[in-house]
Formats: structure tokens, C-alpha cells, sequence
């Protein structure tokens, strides 16, 4: 079952925050996040793999509370560059699904 | 490095015919898997496998085979295309690792579209 993920959409001006949540009704073994442009392949940015875990990739970081099955990605003093769609990838050992995304678009 | 690479980039059927998508990784990596992507549905598992003869269902097996006869190379294959299996169609291989703490690397896949 796919994770759900939310918002669908954000736009944000630049230097602004933003949070995307991820959450599964089964239980997780570990949380995945992967930043696509448009047109191009999906890109790896972090995983999670312990409850209440904390991860960060430049200005991006992440949270997995197992216990309550969510997954977030905090994204500050976002940049031009962080522009693109959004997806938490849940696993139960090997079989990954994806959420359906969250399209961010910052603005100047 | 190379990483996945996926052949064709880009093609058209018509309705009823077959064809073969190319999938290869030179990373030596056991697990590889096929996602189909459309508009608003993000990413959905289509086949997957943990190691050369060894493969798996996704969540829309339907309509689509594989087989895994090197570690290297997992094609997808199309039976007897349908417009409903237009889309952009992506490869991932990863290292197995308990409990999939290991990234996925994407190849930069195939849009196809189906008349």
C-alpha cells in the first residue's frame, strides 16, 4: 500500500520553510526521500531507518517517528534549487512504494 | 560510472504490439525493480528482484514480464501493449541490506506511449 503524502503542493518565495509529511498504515522499517525535476530521474536525498531518527542534507532534514508510522521533511531557507517534486518511499524489506508526491516550487 | 542505464529513451506502439524495455547496471548491485510513472500517481512497482533468477510482483504486475538472467541486466517486457501502459517507465538498483537501508539509484527512463 502506497504511503500518503502531504501536502500535494506548496509554493514558497525564497528563504521561506516548508514541511512535507509522509504517513503509512503499516509498520515501517525505514523511511526513503527522493527529490525529482522535471523531466529528470528521481534523486536520493536521505533515509531514515530508526524511530525518531533525524537526518539533514545541506539545509534539508527529516524525522521518522515509527511508532505513529510518519515520516517529515523539513526544508529551510529554501532556494531556487529545492524547486521539484517530493516523494517518501516506504519499505517493508524489498518491496519499496512510493507516495504519490509533493510538487514544491519556490519562487524568487 | 555509468550507474542504470535504460534503452530506449523515448518510443510509440501502436496497440497489440510487444516490445522489450532495456534496464543494465554496472554496480554490481543484487536488487533491481520497475516503476511506471503517470501524472498524480507518483511511482508504482511493477516487478521487482533481489538477485539474477530470482523475481517478484509489484503492486501492477499486469500486463508486464521480466526476468533476471544476469545480475546486470532486467529487462520489462510488454506482451501486448495497451494505452493504459503509457508512461514514463523507470529502472532502479540498489544493494540489498536488511530491512532496504540502501538507496536506490533511477535510471533516466523511457517514455512510452501507446496509440
Amino acid at each position: 500500500q502506497q504511503p500518503v503524502q502531504s501536502p500535494q503542493a506548496v509554493i514558497l518565495r525564497e528563504g521561506e520553510d516548508a514541511v512535507i509529511n509522509c504517513s503509512s498504515s503499516k509498520a515501517l522499517y525505514s523511511v526513503h526521500w527522493y527529490r525529482q525535476k522535471h523531466g529528470e530521474a528521481p534523486v536520493f536525498l536521505m533515509i531514515l531507518l530508526k524511530g525518531g531518527e533525524q537526518k539533514g542534507h545541506e539545509k534539508i532534514s527529516a524525522s521518522f517517528n515509527e511508532k505513529k508510522q510518519q515520516s517529515s521533511l523539513y526544508l529551510t531557507a529554501s532556494q531556487l534549487s529545492y524547486s521539484g517534486t517530493y516523494f517518501c518511499g516506504t519499505s517493508n524489506n524489498n518491496d519499496m512504494r512510493f507516495g504519490a508526491g509533493t510538487r514544491l516550487t519556490v519562487k524568487p | 560510472n555509468a550507474g542504470v542505464t535504460q534503452t530506449p529513451k523515448f518510443q510509440v506502439l501502436k496497440t497489440g504490439q510487444s516490445m522489450t524495455l532495456q534496464c543494465a547496471q554496472d554496480m554490481n548491485h543484487e536488487y533491481m525493480s520497475w516503476y511506471r510513472q503517470d501524472p498524480g500517481m507518483g511511482l508504482r512497482l511493477i516487478h521487482y528482484s533481489v538477485g539474477a533468477g530470482i523475481t517478484d510482483q509489484g503492486e501492477v504486475p499486469n500486463g508486464y514480464n521480466v526476468s533476471r538472467s544476469t545480475t546486470e541486466d532486467f529487462p520489462l517486457r510488454l506482451l501486448s501493449a495497451a494505452p493504459s501502459q503509457t508512461s514514463v517507465y523507470f529502472c532502479a538498483s540498489r544493494r540489498t541490506g536488511a530491512n532496504s537501508n540502501q538507496p536506490q539509484h533511477f535510471g533516466d527512463g523511457t517514455r512510452l506511449s501507446i496509440l
